[in-house]
């Protein structure tokens, strides 16, 4: 089935950096893939969708110079953390369609990011 | 009122019993049902999707859809401790759509 990875599974990263999550889609290529966040005992709460060679489309609230979003290629989006703050701690999860099979979407393993 | 709606939980239960986990929804385009696994800081892991309404099995789970009452369940058999996790439904008006998710039921299975 297809398998879509994301790096790194956690980060601790002060207050003030920016980090860095990047979403593979292995055996797939992937036009659109998709990043949420999910808060403990919480759903997962779309962010944006990631359009390979064009601009993301954020979904209200989120903001977009904070939340980057790059879909360079069919197989590869990153999502870049900008001006970290603690409040930004969460687990961050991407997600894709593989268009080609019969499965639905297929998740990474997720990221805890921890700013501190 | 949430298009998808579903018990947080926790449920919990004795190894071997039979497991039922359901979601509401009010949104009536939906047409695609999906029920994930989440273990702890994991990503969700697709079990099982159907576009029909009824019944549909694999192996201990079982999907069950019921469009003109809005209600979709997940049955789990013989359930293991294994099988502790977080069940979240998912819903969509079609594959090609971005699926509105369920916040998630917790399950513990003990032995």
């Amino acid at each position: 089935g297809a398998v879509v990875s994301q790096h790194p599974s956690w980060v601790i990263c002060k207050s003030g950096t920016s980090v860095k999550i990047e979403c593979r889609s292995l055996d797939f290529q992937a036009t659109t893939m998709f990043w949420y966040r999910q808060f403990p005992k919480q759903s997962l709460m779309l962010m944006a969708t990631s359009n390979e060679g064009s601009k993301a489309t954020y979904e209200q609230g989120v903001e977009k110079d904070k939340f980057l979003i790059n879909h360079a290629s069919l197989t590869l989006s990153t999502l870049t953390v900008t001006s970290a703050h603690p409040e930004d701690s969460s687990f961050y999860i991407c997600s894709a369609r593989d268009y080609g099979g019969s499965d639905g979407y297929t998740f990474g393993s997720g990221t805890r990011l921890t700013v501190v | 009122q949430k298009e998808v709606e579903q018990d947080p939980g926790p449920l919990s239960v004795p190894e071997g019993a039979i497991v039922s986990l359901n979601c509401t929804y009010s949104n009536s385009a939906f047409q695609y049902f999906m029920w994930y696994r989440q273990y702890s800081r994991k990503g969700p892991e697709l079990l099982m999707y159907t576009y029909s309404s009824g019944n549909k099995e694999d192996g201990r789970f079982t999907a069950q859809v019921d469009k003109s009452s809005k209600y979709i369940s997940l049955f789990i058999r013989d359930s293991q401790p294994s099988d502790s996790a977080t069940y979240l439904c998912a819903m969509s008006e079609g594959g090609s759509y971005i699926p509105t998710f369920g916040r998630g039921t917790s399950l513990i299975v003990h032995p």
